[in-house]
């Protein structure tokens, strides 16, 4: 079974452009996050979707953030324009339900960097 | 959310016994206990859930005691692969949201 595929894997742009990360979910799984991780720390969400409703954006900065999951599969993260200070790893995870047992698969991430 | 403490790192050698300890003084009843291991350029993978006592898989095993504010992951004859961070995370019955803190950064040697 495919895990969680996530693109680009690595990715330089210099501030103010926009940049778009993709993930796609294992089959079946309804429930998709999205996470940032600075070097050295551990991952923080961003927003969370049950299918296609995105049920916790609370930490989602809406100014220059955002994300789609249009038809409750693969899902699409944008940040319009970048900042140096959005250099990090970007994660994408899928579970299978939204319990609190359900464990959460992460993708390897996509690697931005921002000069 | 219960905040968790964890060493920052672990140095241990090939064949031993490992075991890392988290704090977690303001959980919850209803909360859970779950491990994560991640990596260099992977994301984060479920290593072992639990409540209390005792919860053992085919990697590792979770020793929570009664009070449960504290656990700790067990890891038997750890191999050079073993070398990751490990995140202890206290998950909130009904809420999916998971804070990871700093982990703490197992190095195997030879």
């Amino acid at each position: 079974e495919a895990g969680v595929v996530q693109s680009p894997r690595y990715k330089i742009i210099e501030k103010k452009q926009p940049v778009a990360f993709w993930c796609n979910p294992i089959s079946g799984h309804n429930t998709l996050y999205w996470y940032l991780q600075n070097l050295g720390q551990g991952p923080e969400l961003l927003i969370r979707y049950e299918n296609e409703e995105a049920v916790d954006d609370s930490q989602l900065p809406k100014d220059r953030f955002s994300a789609e999951r249009l038809k409750g599969v693969d899902s699409t993260l944008k940040i319009q324009p970048a900042e140096l200070g959005d250099s990090a790893v970007y994660l994408c995870a899928s579970s299978l339900g939204s319990g609190e047992y359900n464990e959460q698969f992460f993708g390897p991430g996509t690697r931005l960097t921002v000069l | 959310l219960a905040k968790t403490t964890q060493p920052i790192s672990m140095d241990s050698y090939e064949g031993q016994e490992v075991n890392i300890t988290c704090s977690h003084n303001n959980i919850a009843t209803n909360d859970y206990i779950t491990w994560y291991q991640q990596f260099p350029s992977q994301g984060p993978r479920f290593i072992i859930q639990g409540y209390k006592t005792k919860v053992t898989n085919e990697v590792a095993s979770l020793f929570i005691p009664a009070d449960r504010k504290s656990s700790t992951l067990s890891l038997p004859r750890v191999s050079l692969s073993d070398t990751a961070v490990y995140y202890c995370l206290v998950v909130m019955t009904g809420f999916q949201k998971l804070v990871f803190g700093t982990g703490t950064r197992l190095l195997v040697s030879p």
